[in-house]
């Protein structure tokens, strides 16, 4: 069935590095890849998305890749700053007929930033 | 523009009572979709609603049970209650100028006792 495994779990790092989080999906069909962040009592906010007939998208310190041949994809975030610290989701949908609106989730990464 | 809003944000019910849970989409978007995320099973897509018609099922038990109108809101509700219904429960909307992109409200957070 559908499965988006996202790796890693936890992610530590100091204030300025970057990060790096990766995740793989199954269905083949997926066509849509959003990354959300989540911060404490509150709901998923999208940060960037790619589709894809794109292989990388950025959008000032943040970039996201994707390879369709491996059916990998990942976030980058460069310079981090305490602010960054939340858990990411990573997403993946396939937008054939009527399928708009379903989303399969990794399991998310909580990022760290130390100052 | 408003984001998407959902009532209430935070309820308490017992075993055996059902709930209903409210969605309002941004402006515009006439897809509705519903999500639960707990601990355990992260974020799990329930089901999917546009044009006032169910157009995707997540594998949640028939207890789970949602509606749209036609001015696009959305109400989920969940009946006989379970410990194990406990959990954050989320509303997205896309559509519109925005097209496939998926918004998420702030969620209902829901505790079974």
């Amino acid at each position: 069935g559908e499965n988006v495994e996202q790796h890693p779990s936890t992610l530590s790092v100091q204030e300025g590095d970057s990060a790096v989080i990766k995740c793989t999906y199954s269905d083949s069909a997926s066509n849509y890849f959003p990354w959300y962040k989540q911060e404490l009592g509150k709901g998923p906010q999208l940060i960037i998305d790619i589709r894809s007939n794109v292989g990388e998208k950025k959008d000032q310190r943040i970039a996201v890749t994707l390879n369709k041949t491996a059916k990998h994809f990942s976030l980058h975030i460069t310079e981090t700053q305490p602010e960054d610290s939340a858990v990411y989701f990573c997403a993946a949908s396939s937008f054939l007929s009527g399928n708009t609106g379903k989303l399969i989730f990794g399991q998310g990464t909580t990022l760290q930033v130390k100052p | 523009k408003a984001g998407v809003t959902q009532t209430p944000r935070y309820l308490i019910k017992t075993r055996g009572q059902q709930v209903t849970l409210s969605c309002s989409p941004i402006s515009g978007h006439r897809s509705v979709s519903w999500y639960q995320q707990t601990p355990g099973q992260g974020l799990q897509f329930l089901f999917e609603y546009f044009s006032e018609t169910q157009r995707n099922k997540g594998n949640f038990p028939g207890r789970f049970s949602g509606r749209q109108f036609s001015n696009s809101r959305s109400e989920m509700n969940v009946s006989t209650l379970e410990l194990g219904d406990s959990a954050l429960y989320l509303c997205a909307s896309s559509g519109g100028t925005a097209g496939n992109t998926i918004y998420f409200g702030e969620g209902s957070w829901l505790t079974v006792v």
